[in-house]
């Protein structure tokens, strides 16, 4: 069975400040696909970022980028110049083809921009 | 504009009621999702499906069945719904392919008394 672990329940980073939220998943499968999803405080889900397993590059969509590092099994996303905005429930999340292409999601992690 | 409509934002349900969420897709997608989310617990996946009348069990599938007649359409229900199935009921949905992302519906709070 595929898992993803996020360790930070919870984070404080300053406004302008940039800051990395941990992802670390599991799977045996050479072929997945991970994902990044905001959830602020009104409850949807904004889908932010995808890398896939046989990326070369790391993905980058504005502020926000994948420190994706295969060998280790992390996919970390970095905010740059974090704004009052960036406050929210942050998930990582996998689609993993052996899974049936099931999307598994991490715990989450909150995270909270001071101004 | 793509669209993940739940039927309901906010229910109250009696124990040992049979229960219904709704969710309907607007974008032809062949994946839809049932997840719950409870705090700290992050989204938990309930049913899968894959295509019409198709179905998977997630992680946390006890008490709960799915029913999918048409692709837009992918229902949860609770046979006979507990105080522990109180929870936020998000429904999501995604093309196939390992690489797009899914589209999420406003979510459903239910609470049973």
């Amino acid at each position: 069975a595929q898992k993803i672990t996020q360790t930070q329940p919870g984070m404080f980073v300053q406004e302008k400040e940039a800051v990395t939220l941990d992802c670390t998943y599991d799977t045996s499968d050479p072929s997945y696909g991970l994902f990044w999803y905001k959830q602020p405080s009104s409850g949807e889900m904004i889908f932010l970022i995808y890398q896939g397993s046989y990326d070369q590059q790391n993905a980058t969509e504005g502020r926000y980028s994948l420190n994706f590092q295969k060998a280790r099994k992390s996919a970390n996303l970095v905010i740059s110049a974090s704004q009052l905005g960036d406050s929210a429930m942050y998930f990582c999340a996998m689609r993993d083809p052996n899974a049936g292409n099931m999307l598994t999601f991490g715990g989450g992690t909150r995270l909270m921009v001071k101004p | 504009d793509v669209k993940v409509t739940q039927s309901s934002r906010y229910l109250v349900k009696r124990t040992g009621e049979k229960v219904f969420l709704e969710c309907v897709q607007d974008m032809d997608h062949e994946n839809m999702f049932w997840y719950r989310q409870d705090p700290g617990l992050g989204l938990r996946l309930i049913y899968f499906s894959y295509d019409v009348k198709m179905k998977e069990k997630g992680d946390i599938p006890e008490g709960y069945s799915v029913s999918r007649e048409k692709k837009e359409r992918f229902s949860l229900i609770l046979e006979s719904a507990s105080t522990n199935q109180t929870s936020m009921y998000l429904c999501a949905s995604s093309f196939v392919p390992i690489g797009t992302e899914a589209f999420f519906g406003q979510g459903t709070r239910l609470t049973v008394v």
